[in-house]
């Protein structure tokens, strides 16, 4: 059964800094990964769509990769930003049942002014 | 395009109650997924329609049951009401299996 699994639950920076997400997750049989960010009570943006055949995908100050074989995904915030402020999620598709996406908890990041 | 739009916003009941949510996808979607997100968690899969007919299910007991419409359009029906079932209720519409797009969410509390 695919777990995913967030680190750490909750993360505050000062404006300006770069900083990382983790995500992991069990099985390496994916379709995809997809991070998400979710403001609070509301639903769910997407940010970026990895399929399982790439590396990487990047939009604006976001960068995710994805390393499959070691069961890792990063999201990378440059200059981070208040208004980046929010929970962000990683959602995986598993390769043999890719009807269901399997979520982590999410990290809760805080950016100071 | 309105993006998929989820009603109501909030909505309260009594324990023992049953319950409508409903969603309607972006334009050019015709496959819709429900997830129950409760407080701190992360969302978690129901199950999916596609063309009218339940393809996937997720753990969840018969108390939670589903429709789709021709229109690809979507609710999600919660009988007896268990205070645990407080949570919010989230849609997602895509073209098949690819990228999904979420709805802003129903907020069911349960009394």
């Amino acid at each position: 059964k695919q777990e995913v699994t967030q680190i750490p639950a909750a993360l505050s920076v000062p404006e300006g800094e770069n900083l990382v997400l983790n995500c992991s997750f069990t099985d390496s049989a994916i379709y995809n990964l997809q991070w998400f960010r979710q403001d609070p009570g509301k639903g769910l943006t997407s940010l970026l769509l990895i399929q399982s055949s790439q590396r990487e995908q990047t939009s604006g100050r976001l960068n995710a990769s994805l390393d499959k074989s070691s069961g890792r995904s990063t999201l990378y915030i440059a200059a981070s930003q208040p208004g980046d402020s929010a929970t962000y999620l990683c959602a995986v598709r598993p390769a043999y049942n890719n009807n269901d996406m399997r979520f982590g908890a999410g990290t809760r990041l805080t950016v100071k002014p | 395009d309105a993006g998929v739009t989820q009603s109501p916003t909030h909505l309260i009941k009594t324990r023992g109650q049953q319950v409508t949510l409903r969603c309607s996808p972006k334009s050019g979607h015709d496959t819709v997924s429900w997830y129950q997100q409760a407080l701190g968690q992360g969302p978690q899969f129901i199950f999916q329609y596609y063309e009218e007919e339940e393809r996937q299910r997720g753990n969840f007991p018969d108390r939670f049951s589903g429709h789709q419409f021709p229109n690809y359009s979507s609710e999600l029906n919660v009988n007896a009401l268990l205070l645990g079932d407080s949570a919010l209720y989230l849609c997602a519409s895509s073209p098949g299996v690819r990228e999904q797009f979420f709805g802003p969410g129903t907020r069911l509390t349960v009394l």
